[in-house]
């Protein structure tokens, strides 16, 4: 059981904006930056967003990031078929002194 | 480029050892803290342990600790993973990665490289 939760699937069409939640409690999201990776099996897992809404070099503007209170959210506009991977979110939890992550969310382009 | 190339996985049996290697280069290895994180087969990711830049700060997720030990020789630049008494839960992909910072517990540091992985298989 995470300790950040996370839908385990996201669908949309071509074109389309989905987001991602990602729920978290006082001890991690509550008072700690979430961050964001994208996983394509087989290949190593790539930052997407750090530190709530910030995208490295290289990563295009079609994903964003948000966080209010203890959730935070991925945005993924004008979808495409490459865009279909697993995504999963990731925090600082004070209390167990450990990094968490969410249990990823599989996105399908339909 | 950064690449992180992970090696020492295998087929090892419960209440065995088995020590990871990560062989980092393209970056200057002893300016960042380091992680492994691992993925269980059909499971999601599970960080594992982390090391700051200079060895001073280290830290374990509950699963492993005591078990595990994660070290770092800058002048190699290699990062590693001795585990011992090895259980079942323990088979999964292995991740060497690389974070943001020096530090591996300062929560704006995330992990920005990741190796693609060296498979452990505890089983008898």
């Amino acid at each position: 059981q995470s300790l950040l939760t996370q839908p385990p699937s996201a669908s949309g069409t071509p074109g389309q904006r989905v987001t991602i939640s990602c729920s978290g409690s006082s001890s991690n999201i509550g008072r700690n930056t979430v961050h964001w990776y994208q996983h394509l099996p087989g290949t190593a897992p790539k930052l997407l967003i750090f530190s709530d809404n910030q995208r490295p070099s290289g990563v295009p503007d079609q994903f964003s990031g948000s966080k209010s209170g203890t959730s935070a959210s991925l945005a993924i506009s004008g979808l495409q078929s490459e865009d279909e991977a697993d995504y999963y979110c990731a925090a600082w939890d004070d209390s167990l002194n450990a990094w968490v992550f969410g249990g990823g969310t599989k996105l399908t382009v339909l | 480029e950064v690449q992180l190339v992970e090696s020492g996985g295998g087929l090892v049996q419960p209440g065995r050892s088995l020590r990871l290697s990560c062989a980092a280069s393209g970056f200057t290895f002893d300016d960042y803290a380091m992680h492994w994180v691992r993925q269980a087969p059909g499971k999601g990711l599970e960080w594992v342990s982390g090391i700051s830049w200079n060895s001073g700060r280290r830290g374990y997720a509950d699963s492993v600790k005591g078990r595990f030990t994660i070290s770092r020789d800058n002048a190699k630049n290699s990062l590693y993973l001795q585990m011992n008494s090895l259980r079942a839960e323990d088979t999964a992909l292995y991740h060497c990665v690389k974070s943001r910072g020096y530090y591996y517990d300062t929560s704006g540091y995330s992990f920005d490289y990741w190796g693609r992985g060296t498979l452990v298989t505890v089983s008898s």
